[in-house]
């Protein structure tokens, strides 16, 4: 069983086109997470959301945002998407509070490219 | 504030040979270390973690890490390198107390040669 899913895998799509990439986790956890990894694997957090509530906001441009709908699930969607934006998007969650915050489980990634 | 350096963005080692993988970190207050993996194609996976106590940490696959407060580093290691280790690795903080969210490295990526 897939702890953290994420859907599409590979997303191809043109400047200035709206995308959403969706995100299931079955661990029960209470707090999930987005992550931007650029092209040379440089891995930044963008948001987390805890039992549905925004608690991390990175500087983000507005062009995303990020809905929760129930604790199980953070879909990211962008808006008028940039050649920039291209990058690989991970989801991730975590239980807890503290220290056990931190050992989160990741998704496998969504390969965004932009042309 | 809490950063991250890894030294070497390609670490090359032969199999059986030892790996050594550095990792260097600033914060301001103690922290909370750790150590994924990313194999091809494929999520972060926790390798090993330290928080307060013992400062060896023994992770999954038997790489290992030593958390040297002088040194402000936390360099992680195998004894014997498998073909299957091949993967990029990624040291990551989190500053102790608040534990808000985690800064990562930008990554070391292991080759294994045969």
């Amino acid at each position: 069983d897939t702890a953290v899913s994420q859907t599409p895998k590979y997303l191809v799509t043109q400047m200035g086109n709206d995308k959403s990439i969706k995100c299931e986790q079955n661990l029960g956890h209470d707090t999930m997470y987005w992550y931007k990894q650029d092209s040379k694997k440089f891995l930044k957090i963008m948001f987390s959301y805890n039992n549905k509530e925004l608690i991390i906001n990175e500087t983000v441009p507005n062009r995303f945002s990020p809905k929760s709908p129930d604790k199980a699930h953070l879909n990211l969607h962008i808006n008028s998407l940039e050649l920039g934006d291209s990058a690989v998007y991970f989801c991730a969650s975590s239980q807890g509070r503290g220290l056990r915050k931190m050992e989160q489980y990741f998704g496998p990634g969504t390969r965004l490219t932009v042309t | 504030a809490q950063s991250v350096t890894q030294l070497g963005s390609h670490v090359s080692v032969s199999e059986g040979a030892l790996v050594l993988l550095r990792c260097n970190y600033s914060s301001s207050v103690p922290p909370y270390l750790f150590w994924y993996v990313q194999y091809p194609n494929q999520g972060l996976q926790l390798l090993l973690k330290y928080t307060t106590g013992a400062t060896l940490v023994k992770g999954i696959n038997g790489f290992e890490a030593e958390f040297k407060k002088s040194e402000t580093s936390f360099h992680l290691t195998k004894p014997s390198a498998h073909m299957s280790d091949a993967a990029e690795y990624f040291c990551a903080v989190s500053e102790s107390g608040s534990a808000r969210q985690l800064t990562f490295g930008s990554g070391t990526q292991l080759t294994v040669l045969p």
